[in-house]
């Protein structure tokens, strides 16, 4: 149980084009899910925690006008890169938490390789 | 958020066992001790998680002294495919707290 997916896996666009990025808790209500990105041998950074039904909150010196996250339901969130550039091909990492309140722990899904040429 | 520190990298051979030590000097008391793994191209997987003491489960142990300022993760007889990166990660996860990742331990295991 507790799988969490992100669809597509990889994605290659080219500069000024948006990208959407999918993720699923599939056999769990996830009451927060949270973004990360990852650049090569770096380690995960936060970006932005989603509450299912209200707005996402933004880490510092992430632009939330440029990385659109909309959590529509328990299920799925949603992040859009608007206008990519170069400087956004990252790896894209979403986890959703149980919200079970004895042990919230956070699934991870696979991934999403973003390449902007 | 407690910061954690962790070596930077470790390397051991087959069979071996392995300990990956973190320090969380400020950690709070309501605070867990969570560690992930992370290969590359792939989102962290959960090893286990503590609060105090020992904790054991199907992959490995986790050792955390009585003042809880650092922890220990073990891994018995790693194999090849135990390569990968270790997270230590220090946070209230009652509350729904977002995991701050350190840089982690970069794991290699050879033959």
């Amino acid at each position: 149980g507790a799988v969490v997916s992100q669809h597509p896996s990889r994605v290659i666009c080219k500069s000024g084009t948006s990208v959407k990025i999918e993720c699923r808790s599939l056999d769990f209500q996830a009451t927060t899910m949270f973004w990360y990105r990852q650049f090569p041998k770096k380690s995960l950074m936060l970006m932005a925690t989603s509450n299912e039904g209200s707005k996402a909150t933004y880490e510092q010196g992430v632009e939330k006008d440029k990385f659109l996250i909309n959590h529509a339901s328990l299920t799925l969130s949603t992040l859009t890169v608007t206008s990519a550039h170069p400087e956004d091909s990252s790896f894209y990492i979403c986890s959703a938490q149980t919200g079970t309140r004895s042990y919230n722990e956070q699934f991870f899904g696979p991934g999403t390789r973003l390449t902007v040429l | 958020l407690a910061k954690t520190t962790q070596p930077i990298s470790m390397d051991s051979y087959e069979g071996q066992e392995v300990n990956i030590t973190c320090s969380h000097n400020n950690i709070a008391t309501n605070d867990y001790i969570t560690w992930y793994q992370q290969f590359p191209s792939q989102g962290p997987r959960f090893i286990i998680q503590g609060y105090k003491t020992k904790v054991t489960n199907e992959v490995a142990s986790l050792f955390i002294p009585a003042d809880r300022k650092s922890s220990t993760l073990s891994l018995p007889r790693v194999s090849l495919s135990d390569t990968a990166v270790y997270y230590c990660l220090v946070g209230d996860t009652a509350s729904g707290y977002a995991l701050n990742f350190g840089k982690g331990t970069s794991l290699l295991v050879t033959p």
